[in-house]
């Protein structure tokens, strides 16, 4: 699976879109990104993928680039309770395996 | 509608005891996966299943063993305890490798080996 590079941690005030953006440079053509949350040490949860087109959900948007490279993940009204770790994750379909790296860190500060 | 049941929750064990990590899903999914987490780093896998009887090693499987005898259970054994097997562990679970399935997580277990 393609590697993913994000930022150490990240902070938005209460009410404001918090964007979180993730770098996927050597992704492949059926290759997907995901993302997931952790809050507080508690299981990682399923938010968002996409291939290429951008995605909407109750949760959040994933805006990815045109060459497929980066990606944006959107919570657009940011409140205390989205305060946790975002894991941005590529993989191909047939791969059974989802592998995480140390993600980003977001605060919302009230 | 449960999801993934891990059990216990929390263990404190001595170096060389033994127990079993017990998982369990109401989803009727075939992949299942067992994850640990240090303080502070991303979850690295351990051991994987796409079905009953079917197991795979993970990135990190030295000193554990796991079996799938059904499809709703996954165990996730430790047969002599080290103070590295200090972590928290999670249990997953996912239809199938379709890309279109995201992954259901359980609560998990921290266990500390002391």
């Amino acid at each position: 699976d393609a590697k993913t590079t994000q930022p150490t941690s990240m902070d938005c005030a209460e009410g404001r879109a918090a964007n979180l953006p993730c770098n996927h440079s050597t992704i492949s053509g059926n290759e997907y990104v995901y993302w997931y949350r952790q809050i507080h040490s508690q299981g990682p949860q399923y938010i968002i993928h996409g291939l290429k087109n951008n995605e909407t959900n109750e949760m959040a948007s994933l805006i990815i680039t045109e060459d497929r490279k980066s990606s944006t993940l959107i919570l657009p009204h940011a409140t205390l309770r989205d305060t946790a770790v975002y894991y941005c994750i590529v993989r191909g379909g047939g791969n059974e395996k989802l592998t995480f790296g140390t993600g980003t860190r977001l605060t919302i500060i009230p | 509608n449960a999801g993934v049941t891990q059990t216990p929750k929390f263990r404190i064990l001595k170096i060389g005891q033994s127990m079993t990590l017990q998982c369990t899903q109401d989803m009727n999914h075939n992949y299942m996966y067992w994850y640990r987490q240090d303080p502070g780093m991303g979850l690295k896998l351990i051991y994987y299943s796409v079905g009953a009887g079917i197991t795979d090693k993970g990135e990190v499987p030295n000193g554990y063993n796991v079996s799938r005898s059904t499809t709703e259970d996954f165990p996730l054994r430790l047969e002599l305890a080290a103070p590295s097997q200090t972590s928290v562990y999670f249990c997953a679970s996912t239809h199938r490798t379709g890309i279109n399935y995201g992954y259901t997580f359980g609560s998990g277990t921290r266990l500390t080996v002391v």
